[in-house]
C-alpha cells in the first residue's frame, strides 16, 4: 500500500505527558500537512512542510507543539505537557500538486 | 483571513432523494477540493475543481465551481445509504502565495433506508 500512513492510530495519555506522532507520506510527495480535527468539525490547519522546510505554522499551534520533517520524508508531531483540550484527531496529508491525500489519523485522548 | 462556510451543517434524508451542499467564501481560491470522511478515518478526496464555472461529475455526484472561484456546490442525485458521511470542501491558498488549505465547517449527511 503506497498511501499515507500514521502511527499510532490511537493514543491515550495522562495530562502533562508528552506524545509524539509519526506520519509517512506518499513517497514522491514534497508537501506534508498536519491538521487537528475535533468531533463534527472540519480539519484545522496546524502546519505544513515543503520537503524539509516548515513553511507555515498556525497561530493556534502553541509552543507545546513542534513538528519536524528531518529528511523531507516522514514527519513527527510532538505535543509536550498535554492538556485535556489537546484531545482530538490529528491528521496528516501529503501532496505533490493540488490534491491532498490523507492518512487515517491518530486519535489522541488526554485523561 | 480565508474562511469557507458550508451549508447545511446537518442533513437527514430518505434514500432516493436529491440534495445539494454549498461551500461559500468571500475569498478567491485557485482550486477547491471536496472530500468525504467516515467516522474514525481520514478524509477521502472526491474531486478537485480548478476553473471558474467548471462542472465535474462522479457517478451520481455533480460538483460545480462558481464563476468567481469563491464558492462551490455538491449535488447528489438519488442518494443511497452509502453516501452517509461528513462532506468537506477545502480551498487552496495558492492565490495568496501559499499552499495552505482551508477547510469548510463540514456537512454531515445521513441517508436513511
Amino acid at each position: 500500500d503506497t498511501g499515507v500512513s500514521q502511527d499510532p492510530r490511537h493514543k491515550i495519555t495522562k495530562r502533562g505527558q508528552n506524545v509524539t506522532f509519526r506520519c509517512d507520506p506518499i513517497s514522491e510527495h514534497n508537501r506534508l500537512y498536519w491538521y487537528r480535527q475535533t468531533l463534527g468539525q472540519g480539519p484545522e490547519f496546524l502546519t505544513y512542510f515543503q520537503n524539509e522546510a516548515q513553511l507555515e505554522k498556525s497561530r493556534l499551534l502553541s509552543d507545546r507543539f513542534s513538528a519536524e520533517r528531518p529528511k523531507g520524508s516522514f514527519s513527527t508531531l510532538e505535543i509536550q505537557r498535554t492538556e485535556q483540550g489537546d484531545s482530538a484527531m490529528y491528521l496528516c496529508a501529503s501532496s505533490a500538486k493540488r490534491e491532498q491525500f490523507f492518512g487515517p489519523g491518530t486519535r489522541l485522548t488526554v485523561l | 483571513t480565508q474562511l469557507l462556510e458550508q451549508s447545511p451543517q446537518f442533513l437527514s434524508i430518505q434514500e432516493g432523494e436529491n440534495l445539494t451542499v454549498y461551500c461559500n467564501s468571500s475569498s478567491v481560491f485557485s482550486s477547491l477540493q471536496w472530500y468525504r470522511q467516515e467516522p474514525g478515518e481520514g478524509p477521502v478526496l472526491l474531486v478537485t475543481v480548478v476553473t471558474g464555472g467548471e462542472v465535474k461529475k462522479l457517478k451520481r455526484l455533480t460538483f460545480q465551481f462558481g464563476d468567481a472561484r469563491k464558492d462551490s456546490s455538491l449535488h447528489i442525485t438519488a442518494a443511497q445509504t452509502g453516501d452517509t458521511g461528513l462532506y468537506l470542501c477545502a480551498g487552496d491558498g495558492e492565490t495568496s502565495g501559499t499552499y495552505k488549505y482551508i477547510f469548510g465547517t463540514g456537512t454531515r449527511l445521513k441517508v436513511l433506508a
